[in-house]
């Protein structure tokens, strides 16, 4: 059983590009989640997907920011124009809908550094 | 809006002795779910231990066990037999019941073990 995975695990770029990261969640969790980590903070919850379908979104998550699923699998971030506040650890977590306590289960996170 | 709240960023304890971490929530739900996250340096989220709200007996993982008071809103993390392993930054979280799956967290606390 491998866990969630996310790649790249790290990612330095510049000002004003775009960047990509993708999640690929325990194969049968149907739900997948996003969160932002700062420096010296908790999680901070982005987006979550069931299946293919994208049902929340916070307030946090700006028009810069995009994600998908599709085919109800993998999953993408995309940040457009990229700020130097966006530097943070993104963490994708996934789980199973119906299980216990619904826990979420995470990657190992993309760190994410904008000059 | 629910909020968690760690009043400690930072603990040590002597391995092989018992350390208590706290945490506070406020929420308006009867159904929810509290979680207790470990972060080690560098390394991806783990689960340590889950408590479903509608159950009034504490969980208990191996050397981990928590203090449940839903009245008092009050959810902390014992650790006996400390091992230099348990070293890491813990995360309090919190999950609301029916259709609301985001997990809430704290800030978290730091826990150092002293050879």
């Amino acid at each position: 059983d491998t866990g969630v995975s996310q790649n790249p695990r790290h990612k330095i770029t510049k000002r004003g590009q775009n960047v990509t990261f993708r999640c690929d969640p325990i194969s049968e969790h149907n739900r997948l989640y996003w969160y932002r980590q700062t420096l010296g903070q908790g999680p901070e919850f982005l987006t979550y997907f069931q299946n293919e379908a994208q049902l929340e979104k916070s307030r946090l998550l700006s028009d810069r920011f995009s994600a998908e699923r599709p085919k109800g699998s993998f999953s993408t971030l995309e940040i457009q124009r990229t700020e130097q506040g966006d530097s943070a650890m993104y963490l994708c977590a996934s789980s199973l809908a119906g299980a216990a306590s619904e826990t979420q289960y995470f990657g190992p996170g993309t760190r994410l550094l904008v000059l | 809006a629910q909020t968690v709240t760690q009043s400690q960023p930072e603990m040590s304890v002597q391995e092989a002795e018992t350390v208590t971490l706290s945490c506070t929530y406020d929420t308006s739900e009867s159904d929810y779910y509290l979680f207790w996250y470990k972060q080690p340096p560098s390394r991806q989220m783990i689960l340590v231990i889950r408590q479903e709200a509608y159950k009034q007996q504490n969980a208990t993982e191996n050397r981990f066990s928590v203090n449940f008071q839903k009245a008092a809103k009050s959810f902390s993390l014992k650790i006996s037999d400390s091992q230099l392993g348990d070293a890491a930054m813990y995360f309090c979280a919190y999950k609301g019941g029916g259709s609301n799956y985001k997990l809430t967290f704290g800030k978290g606390t730091l826990l150092t073990v002293n050879p």
